[in-house]
């Protein structure tokens, strides 16, 4: 049972570059989230999905694009990287919306933007 | 957003020694979850607590939830190294969706 996967698992960009951090969970979950994790600061919630065609923000939205064409699947796209965005980023997923639910999280994406 | 204070930050032990993280806020907690994180790993829940009062065991790690659902302790008895790692609470507050608050974190180090 893979869980929650992301990839990749490095990435350095340059500043002004785009990218996608992918994010795949075969556990038929209906929520999915995005967290950056920095020193010091716990996780931030980037975006959010209660389920296929619906997302929302989260604390840390600016930068960041996600969709979720599917149950499977969450995107996060960094438009124009800017090193403020370097960081560990965490995919998470859990089964209902509920506040008590457990997050399941893949292992991360560092990434680096100079 | 719901502010979540963890202490401390930083704990540095020897094996065998008993130690307890704090998690406060200074808003009533819905629920709330503790998590350990390993270097080069995503969080794994360890707890969730959600009535007041609650004390909750798992192993030597024994999870509190304050009565008034504002704060939650995680104490360690005679830690060992296998338990170095960095503890999280979490708390998605009065939501109903799963918009986690996580504390800044305590980085507990144990030494043989």
């Amino acid at each position: 049972n893979a869980g929650v996967t992301q990839t990749p698992k490095f990435q350095v960009l340059k500043t002004g570059q785009s990218m996608t951090l992918q994010c795949a969970q075969d556990m038929n979950h209906e929520y999915m989230s995005w967290y950056r994790q920095d020193p010091g600061m716990g996780l931030r919630l980037i975006h959010y999905s209660v389920g296929a065609g619906i997302t929302d923000q989260g604390e840390v939205p600016n930068g960041y694009n996600v969709s979720r064409s599917t149950t499977e699947d969450f995107p996060l796209r960094l438009l124009s990287a800017a090193p403020s965005q370097t960081s560990v980023y965490f995919c998470a997923s859990s089964y209902t919306t509920g506040s008590d639910q457990p997050q399941h999280f893949g292992d991360g994406t560092r990434l680096s933007i100079l | 957003t719901q502010l979540l204070e963890q202490s401390p930050q930083f704990l540095s032990i020897q094996e065998g020694e008993n130690l307890t993280v704090y998690c406060n806020s200074s808003s009533v907690f819905s629920s709330l979850q503790w998590y350990r994180q390993e270097p080069g790993e995503g969080p794994v829940l360890l707890v969730t607590v959600v009535t007041g009062g609650e004390v909750k065991k798992l192993k030597r790690l024994t999870f509190q939830f304050g009565d008034a659902r504002k704060d939650s302790s995680l104490h360690i008895t005679a830690a060992q190294p296998g338990d170095t790692g960095l503890y999280l609470c979490a708390s998605a507050g009065g939501t109903s969706y799963g918009k986690l608050t996580f504390g800044q974190g305590t980085i507990l180090t144990v030494h043989p």
